[in-house]
């Protein structure tokens, strides 16, 4: 089945080292999104490569970068984890065409921060 | 005012039930809405998309008023499986954001517990 996949599901690092966080997707859809979302709350979208344009949100500290070396795989790195970056982050994929907005999502990494 | 805004609940109902959630959300130029459901600690997962007609899939009716900027969505005959938080998801318009009309605002979730 075409899917979201991310890696790994739990991960847990110390407070200022660095982490990545993998995601592949078999939908070949051309957009994929990181989000960040912290309990009770809506999904925060951090940035998104539309192909290979690379997105950036205003309020996306520099803290956190995105690599997306090919359609399947992207990547986000936490160059500094702090306490607050603790949190679930979210990839997800869609096509950029009327009528297809809708996006599908992996399951997710929780990281935890020590 | 926020982008899209819910009931955050809980609404907590007994099985078989019906029951109905509320959105709002304040970009006139949106042209595309879903109902999202996530379980706890899981990912959201795309539930229906909504159309200008309103629409149904089995127990679950949304429906769309653009005047109002008002979706709705009404779980009939309530299961336990049902309970999840209901996110209201509505597309961006470039226009007036910036943002790819392709990129979506989620609304905070609505919280639905069935009870046995």
């Amino acid at each position: 089945d075409a899917m979201v996949i991310q890696n790994p599901r739990y991960q847990v690092t110390q407070f200022g080292k660095p982490v990545t966080l993998s995601c592949s997707q078999t939908l070949n859809h051309n957009v994929m999104y990181w989000y960040q979302q912290k309990s009770s709350q809506a999904p925060k979208l951090l940035f998104h490569y539309y192909d290979k344009d690379f997105n950036n949100e205003a309020d996306t500290p520099d803290n956190f970068q995105s690599r997306r070396p090919n359609t399947s795989f992207c990547f986000l790195d936490i160059r500094s984890p702090g306490l607050g970056d603790a949190a679930m982050y979210l990839c997800a994929t869609s096509r950029a065409y009327a009528g297809a907005y809708e996006q599908y999502f992996g399951p997710g990494t929780r990281l935890t921060v020590t | 005012r926020k982008e899209v805004e819910q009931d955050p609940g809980p609404f907590n109902v007994p099985e078989g039930a019906t029951v109905a959630f509320n959105c709002t959300y304040s970009n006139s130029a949106s042209q595309s809405f879903f109902w999202y459901r996530q379980d706890c600690r899981k990912e959201p997962k795309l539930l229906m998309s909504v159309y200008s007609s309103g629409n149904e899939d089995g127990r679950f009716t949304a429906q769309l008023n653009r005047a109002s900027q008002y979706i709705s969505l009404l779980i009939r005959d309530s299961k336990l499986s049902d309970s999840a938080t209901y996110l209201c998801v509505v597309n961006t318009d470039g226009r007036y954001s910036g943002a790819g009309s392709y990129q979506l605002t989620f609304g905070k979730g609505t919280k639905l517990s069935v009870i046995p």
